[in-house]
């Protein structure tokens, strides 16, 4: 079986520029998180989809961080306009629905902000 | 700020000696779980802990959850170099994880 598969595997962009990174989970796995993983520090949960549909964006800068899962599958996250601080690790995650099951990790994207 | 905290935050000892990592939290989580994660690769799950007090063992591994299920430790007997990397713990409620800032372990040969 697949595991869930993200890229660009790594970005360097200048401040104030815009960048996406795209997850495609493991099939049949109807949850689907964005994790920050700051150097040093544990992943920080930004957006969680059930399927199609946002069920906690609460701690997503919505000023600059925009995120989507069309057809719930595919996801992307974009960062618009990008911050020093936005340099971090972003791990996708995907994980059957219910209870019980485990959170599958992508290897993540490595964005590094200039 | 970190709901949960990890101690010691890096760790480094030879082949063949014993690691406790320790996952402290002032919050009640439905479980906890630990997750390793090696350089440039996401976090794998090595285990889940529902029940307080239970307590798990995977091969050289013991995992402990406190009995108010509020802490966690990992135990590793006899530690492998290929035991090195960063150890998580999360906490999981309403179907969410809070994760500690980890563990870096390293063992030397």
């Amino acid at each position: 079986e697949a595991g869930v598969a993200q890229s660009p595997r790594y970005k360097i962009i200048e401040k104030r520029q815009s960048v996406a990174f795209w997850c495609n989970p493991i099939s049949g796995h109807a949850t689907l998180y964005w994790y920050q993983q700051i150097l040093g520090q544990g992943p920080k949960l930004l957006i969680q989809f059930q399927n199609n549909g946002v069920v906690d964006d609460s701690q997503l800068p919505k000023d600059r961080f925009s995120a989507e899962r069309l057809k719930g599958v595919d996801s992307t996250l974009k960062i618009q306009p990008a911050k020093l601080e936005d340099s971090a690790v972003y791990l996708c995650a995907s994980k059957k629905s219910g209870t019980n099951y485990e959170q599958y990790f992508g290897p993540g994207t490595r964005l590094t902000v200039t | 700020t970190q709901l949960l905290e990890q101690s010691p935050q890096f760790l480094s000892i030879q082949e063949g000696e014993n690691l406790t990592v320790y996952c402290n939290s002032s919050s009640v989580f439905s479980s906890l779980q630990w997750y390793r994660q090696e350089p440039g690769e996401g976090p794998v799950l090595l285990v889940t802990v529902v029940t307080g007090g239970e307590v798990k063992k995977l091969k050289r591994l013991t995992f402990q959850f406190g009995d108010a299920r509020k802490d966690s430790s990992l135990h590793i007997t006899a530690a492998q170099t290929g035991d090195t990397g960063l150890y998580l713990c999360a906490g999981e409620r309403d179907y969410k994880l809070s994760f500690g800032a980890g563990t870096t372990v390293t063992v030397r040969a």
